[in-house]
């Protein structure tokens, strides 16, 4: 059974700092694609970015709102996914989920891309 | 980026109801198209995948068609556990959106 528990919420001033770590087990981590979802207070679903597995690239997107700000990384030996958030914003405030992402591709197209497990969320508040 | 519309933003049903609810891309998005029902202080959990593929576990009841820019997801008979938010999402391209949001309340 696939399990992802994220960590490392709290409250943080604006402009400060915090990281995230996302913990899983039941997969072949190593394989996964990852992704960040964060969902403000009383508002919808938000995607923050995606990583690669290191055979797909090991690469990152981010959506534009946090781009430059926010980095996700993930250790493959800790089975742990992080996502480091700088420079926050009162508009970060938020519980962010991580996520597995199923991949389906025919040779370098993406044919299916969706988020089939999730974690319980942690919340972030961001205020001074 | 690629908007998702849903409509209704809200609806009120009853158990045993058909519900359909309706998500319209801002272009083609092929059947780059998921579903996902939230509850309260829950994670969301996927229902359909590329349109029209029924996640495994999910109970039948749930079924999703279209392609290109009009997609719908319809429950055939409400059930009690269905009362939730419903919300839809595109993959065709990053950034990923989803659409606002559809809550589903008991009438």
């Amino acid at each position: 059974e696939v399990q992802l528990v994220e960590s490392g919420g709290g409250l943080v001033k604006p402009g400060g700092s915090l990281r995230l770590s996302c913990a899983a087990s039941g997969l072949t981590f190593s394989n996964a694609w990852l992704t960040w979802v964060r969902q403000a207070p009383g508002k919808g679903l938000e995607w923050i970015g995606h990583i690669r597995s290191k055979t797909g690239g090991g690469t990152t997107d981010y959506a534009a709102p946090v781009k430059g700000r926010f980095t996700i990384s993930r250790d493959d030996l800790e089975n742990t996914l992080h996502l480091q958030m700088n420079s926050l914003k009162t508009e970060d405030t938020a519980v962010y989920y991580c996520a597995t992402i199923h991949i389906t591709m025919v040779r370098t197209s993406i044919m299916e891309y969706y988020f089939d497990y999730w974690g319980q969320g942690t919340l972030v508040t961001v205020s001074s | 980026d690629i908007q998702m519309t849903q409509s209704p933003s809200s609806l009120s049903a009853s158990v045993g109801d058909r519900v359909t609810i309706t998500c319209r891309a801002g272009q083609s998005i092929r059947n780059y198209l998921n579903w996902y029902q939230q509850k309260p202080g829950k994670a969301p959990k996927l229902l359909i995948y590329a349109a029209s593929n029924l996640q495994s576990g999910v109970p039948s009841r749930f079924s999703g068609s279209g392609s290109g820019t009009d997609f719908t997801l319809t429950i055939s008979s409400l059930q009690p556990e269905d009362f939730a938010t419903y919300y839809c999402q595109h993959s065709f391209t990053t950034p990923v959106t989803f659409g606002q949001g559809t809550r589903l309340e008991i009438k």
